[in-house]
C-alpha cells in the first residue's frame, strides 16, 4: 500500500496570503494524483487531478504541481472560502490512499 | 447535474448488519465505476471498495474484505453496500463517489454522505 504524508498538519494563513501545502508518496504514483478539499460538514470537493489540472469551476488561485513522489498544493491569495482540510490522495495504484489532510486556518 | 445520495446509515450493534444505498443521477449511472470512501469521526478519508461501471469487478480494502459487498442495480441507478460483522472501528460517513477517466481513474464527484454508528 502506498503511504501518503501531508504537511504540515495545520497551517496559519492571513487572508490574501500564499498557502503552499505538500503531499509525498512512498512510491512513485507519477502524476496520478488528486487534491481534495473539504469543509466541516461537508463532502470532500475534487481541486485537482492529474497532479496539476484544476478541475471544472476551480479558481485559478489553486495550483498543483509535481510528479512521482514529491507534490505541492499552491493556494494563492486565500479567500474566507479557502480555509478547510485539504486532502491529497493517489490513484495509481490500488488500494486508493489518501494522506490525512492538511488544515488551512485563518492566523 | 450530477448528483449522489446515500441512504441507509444509521445506529447498529456490534456483529450485525447494515445496507446503504446510493441513488445517482445527473449522468449515465451505467458508465461509470463508483467507489465507497469512508471518514471516522473527526478523522480522515479511508477508501472502502469500488465496483466497475458494469459490475463485473470489484475491490476492497483489507480492513473490510470479506465483511462488506459492493455491488449495483444500473436499471434503478443505485448503489450498494452491504456491511456484515460490523465493528466499532467501522463508525464513519460513508460516502459514495463517482471516478472519471482523463489520463487515470479519479473520484471526481462525491456524495453527502451517511453516518453509521456502530455501538451496543
Amino acid at each position: 500500500e502506498i503511504v501518503m504524508t501531508q504537511s504540515p498538519a495545520t497551517l496559519s494563513v492571513s487572508p490574501g496570503d500564499t498557502a503552499t501545502l505538500s503531499c509525498r508518496a512512498s512510491q512513485s504514483v507519477s502524476s496520478n494524483l488528486a487534491w481534495y478539499q473539504q469543509k466541516p460538514g461537508q463532502a470532500p470537493r475534487l481541486l485537482i487531478y492529474g497532479a496539476s489540472t484544476r478541475a471544472t469551476g476551480v479558481p485559478a488561485r489553486f495550483s498543483g504541481s509535481g510528479s512521482g513522489t514529491e507534490f505541492t498544493l499552491t493556494i494563492s491569495r486565500l479567500q474566507s472560502e479557502d480555509f478547510a482540510v485539504y486532502y491529497c490522495q493517489q490513484y495509481n495504484n490500488w488500494p486508493l490512499t489518501f494522506g490525512q489532510g492538511t488544515k488551512v486556518e485563518i492566523k | 447535474q450530477v448528483q449522489l445520495v446515500e441512504s441507509g446509515g444509521g445506529v447498529v450493534q456490534p456483529g450485525r448488519s447494515l445496507r446503504l444505498s446510493c441513488a445517482a443521477s445527473g449522468f449515465i449511472f451505467s458508465s461509470y465505476g463508483i467507489h465507497w470512501v469512508r471518514q471516522a469521526p473527526g478523522k480522515g478519508l479511508e477508501w472502502v471498495a469500488v465496483i466497475w461501471y458494469d459490475g463485473t469487478e470489484k475491490y476492497y480494502a483489507d480492513s473490510v474484505k470479506g465483511r462488506f459487498t459492493i455491488s449495483r442495480d444500473n436499471s434503478k441507478s443505485t448503489l450498494f453496500l452491504q456491511m456484515n460483522s460490523l465493528r466499532a472501528e467501522d463508525t464513519a460517513v460513508y460516502y459514495c463517489a463517482r471516478e472519471t477517466y482523463n489520463s487515470g481513474w479519479y473520484v471526481d464527484y462525491w456524495g453527502q454522505g451517511t453516518l453509521v454508528t456502530v455501538s451496543s
